[in-house]
């Protein structure tokens, strides 16, 4: 079964510092990878997603995210943090076998903002 | 999130109670999924379906019931609620390859 890790339940930064969130994978195969991200009481908002298209992939609100093959890695990335980018981020990914494999999420990381 | 309907948004049970969270979607998804999130655990996959009269269950299915009639329809069902179960659902829609992938807008459940 794969499995989704990213490392830090809670990351601080000051705004207008660099944003940096972990994700590393588990799979045999290069998946699809995302990130979403969930604002209190909301739901699900899809930031970026790799589909082996490239390896860096832009997605919205200024974040990017680049796949390493060679590191099992998903990192999420943005140059300079904003107030508004305080929430919960999710990596996921979705397996090459489908079915119970279909979609895994790591375990989620709180960013806090500090103005 | 277009194309996912989930209802209802917010439902307060009793402990031994049963309901049903509704989810459509009208996209012909082959994979739809439901999932329960709860702080500092994720997103973790309750049961999955993918297609008509095809569920599976995933990581966490003890205490819930699916079905798949149609295309369209995944209802999740507690049978008798449990406070354990309170969290957020999430139910999921997708083609089989993963690559469009649609959440509906999440039910908050409580169980007390």
């Amino acid at each position: 079964a794969q499995s989704v890790t990213q490392l830090g339940s809670h990351v601080s930064v000051s705004e207008g510092a660099l944003v940096l969130l972990r994700c590393n994978y588990s799979s045999s195969v290069p998946p699809y990878l995302f990130w979403y991200v969930q604002y209190p009481n909301q739901g699900l908002q899809l930031l970026l997603k790799y589909t082996s298209a490239a390896t860096l992939v832009k997605g919205i609100n200024g974040f990017e995210a680049e796949f390493k093959k060679s590191e099992t890695s998903f990192h999420l990335t943005k140059p300079s943090a904003h107030m508004s980018d305080a929430a919960e981020y999710f990596c996921a990914v979705w397996g090459s076998g489908g079915g119970a494999d279909g979609l895994t999420f790591g375990k989620g990381t709180h960013l806090i903002i500090q103005p | 999130n277009a194309g996912v309907t989930q209802t209802p948004k917010f439902q307060v049970l009793k402990t031994g109670q049963s309901m049903t969270l509704q989810c459509a979607q009208d996209m012909n998804h082959e994979y739809m999924s439901w999932y329960r999130q709860d702080p500092g655990m994720g997103l973790r996959l309750i049961h999955y379906s993918v297609g008509a009269g095809i569920t599976d269950q995933g990581e966490v299915p003890n205490g819930y019931n699916v079905s798949r009639s149609t295309t369209e329809d995944f209802p999740l069902r507690l049978l008798s609620a449990a406070p354990s179960q309170t969290s957020v659902y999430f139910c999921a829609s997708s083609d089989y390859s993963g690559n469009t992938i649609y959440f509906g807008e999440g039910s908050w459940l409580t169980v007390v």
